[in-house]
């Protein structure tokens, strides 16, 4: 089975910074990689497949970048509205979600 | 635009068996571009894959889960289900119905399953 280490599980950061947040893979998944985003009561919403194919209607200061076992994903300039849980997904072999990084309020 | 909607008993008693369908509009499950599956997410806790399929091959489930869980599919109504056996505590989540070529594109609004003793 493919194991997702995402990092942080936690990310406290101010309107307008960049922040970046990490997943590993326990092996390649090449670029099978997806990011999602969550917001209390609501369904996850995709941002991102193919580890940096942006879904149409994402802002750009979202991105993904990484293949094989390294991912990241990156927000350029915090806005209010970025305030949730964002889990990796990989689905080269069956899926696997990563623990997920909530980002609060700094 | 495909559609999800998740439906089922929201209170499962333990040792009993979880149950939950998936109603699809707009698309239909004999689609071969897609996977359809069911994710959980536990109070507190990340997501949870619990198994898929896809319409030329085999389903598949969360090992963590094997022996338990079973999905099926009825395409003459254009719904899939989900059974879970011997649920506990543990297994109080919200459930979502979902569907995507590999990343997820379209997932329901969820459900919430409580177990209880």
């Amino acid at each position: 089975d493919i194991q997702m280490t995402q990092s942080p599980s936690t990310l406290s950061a101010s309107v307008g910074e960049r922040i970046t947040i990490t997943c590993r893979a326990s092996q390649s998944i090449g670029r099978w990689l997806a990011w999602y985003q969550e917001k209390p009561g609501k369904a996850p919403k995709l941002l991102i497949s193919k580890a940096s194919t942006l879904v149409s209607g994402v802002p750009s200061r979202f991105s993904g970048r990484g293949s094989g076992t390294e991912f990241s994903l990156t927000i350029t300039s915090l806005q209010p509205d970025d305030y949730a849980t964002y889990y990796c997904q990989q689905y080269s072999s069956y899926w696997t979600f990563g623990q997920g990084t909530k980002v609060e309020i700094k | 635009q495909v559609q999800l909607q998740e439906s089922g008993p929201g209170l499962v008693k333990s040792s009993e068996t979880l149950s939950l369908t998936c109603s699809v509009s707009g698309g239909s499950i004999r689609s071969s571009s897609s996977y359809w599956a069911w994710i959980r997410r536990a109070p507190g806790k990340g997501l949870e894959w619990i198994g898929s399929f896809h319409n030329t091959a085999n389903t598949y489930y969360n090992p963590s889960l094997q022996g338990r869980v079973t999905i099926t599919k009825d395409t003459s109504k254009n719904q899939f289900s989900l059974k879970l056996g011997s649920a506990t505590a543990a297994d109080t989540a919200a459930y979502f119905c979902v569907t995507g070529p590999g990343e997820i594109d379209v997932w329901g609004h969820g459900t919430l399953v409580t177990v209880y003793s």
